[in-house]
């Protein structure tokens, strides 16, 4: 089945405990991206990667980290978690270098205190 | 600077039509897009429009006016399971996408 999975898909942490979100997908897409979401602000992009080893800053990327060492793959990294990244995180995958029809994964709820 | 605006909230009737409007300004327009989310659940893709004009597919429509950075979902034959958000998005000239902060359709009986 084609999709983009996330992990874990809940999380509560502690203010500077490093943390990883997974992302993978397996359609072989080329373009990922990474968005928060809060409410009424609608989805936020973070980072986004148009291909292998290609990473660019989003709308909001102060605070964490990518990386995309294969094509399926594409981790989110918190160095130090806040209080104020405390979202729900969705990743997405799109089969053209660019942000087209996008399939989401479930989302990662995360909780910093 | 860029933004898009859409109604935070709109509430319709089961069986009625209801129009979703979304009205955008980007750096260059690379194309429009409709997602539908549910209460927690991911966005899912509804609809692409780059093009001036009505896309037609099956219960649900999208419009698109590139003159007047204006678009709309239309949405015949409401049943229950349409409740959801209905996310507009904007793609520049740099390929990035700007997004609404969604539209929350509630469908009464």
């Amino acid at each position: 089945e084609a999709q983009v999975t996330q992990n874990p898909r809940y999380l509560i942490t502690v203010t500077g405990k490093k943390l990883t979100v997974t992302c993978s997908q397996n359609m072989n897409h080329e373009y990922m991206s990474w968005y928060r979401q809060d409410p009424g602000l609608g989805l936020r992009q973070i980072y986004y990667s148009m291909n292998v080893e290609v990473t660019d800053k989003g709308d909001v990327p102060e605070g964490y980290k990518v990386s995309r060492k294969e094509k399926r793959n594409f981790p989110l990294i918190l160095e130090s978690p806040s209080p104020n990244q405390t979202s729900l995180y969705f990743c997405a995958s799109s089969t053209q270098g660019e942000p087209h029809e996008q399939y989401f994964g479930p989302g990662t709820r995360l909780t910093v205190t | 600077g860029q933004n898009i605006d859409q109604p935070t909230e709109m509430t319709a009737t089961e069986g009625a039509i209801v129009q979703i409007n979304c009205t955008y300004q980007t750096s260059g327009f690379n194309g429009l897009f409709w997602y539908q989310q549910h209460a927690g659940e991911a966005p899912t893709f509804l609809s692409y429009n780059v093009l001036d004009g009505l896309e037609e597919k099956g219960r649900f429509s999208s419009f698109l006016s590139r003159s007047k950075g204006y678009s709309y979902l239309l949405l015949k034959e409401l049943q229950m399971k349409d409740s959801a958000s209905y996310l507009c998005a904007a793609m520049d000239s740099n390929y990035q996408l700007i997004w609404g902060a969604g539209t929350k359709l509630i469908i009464k009986p």
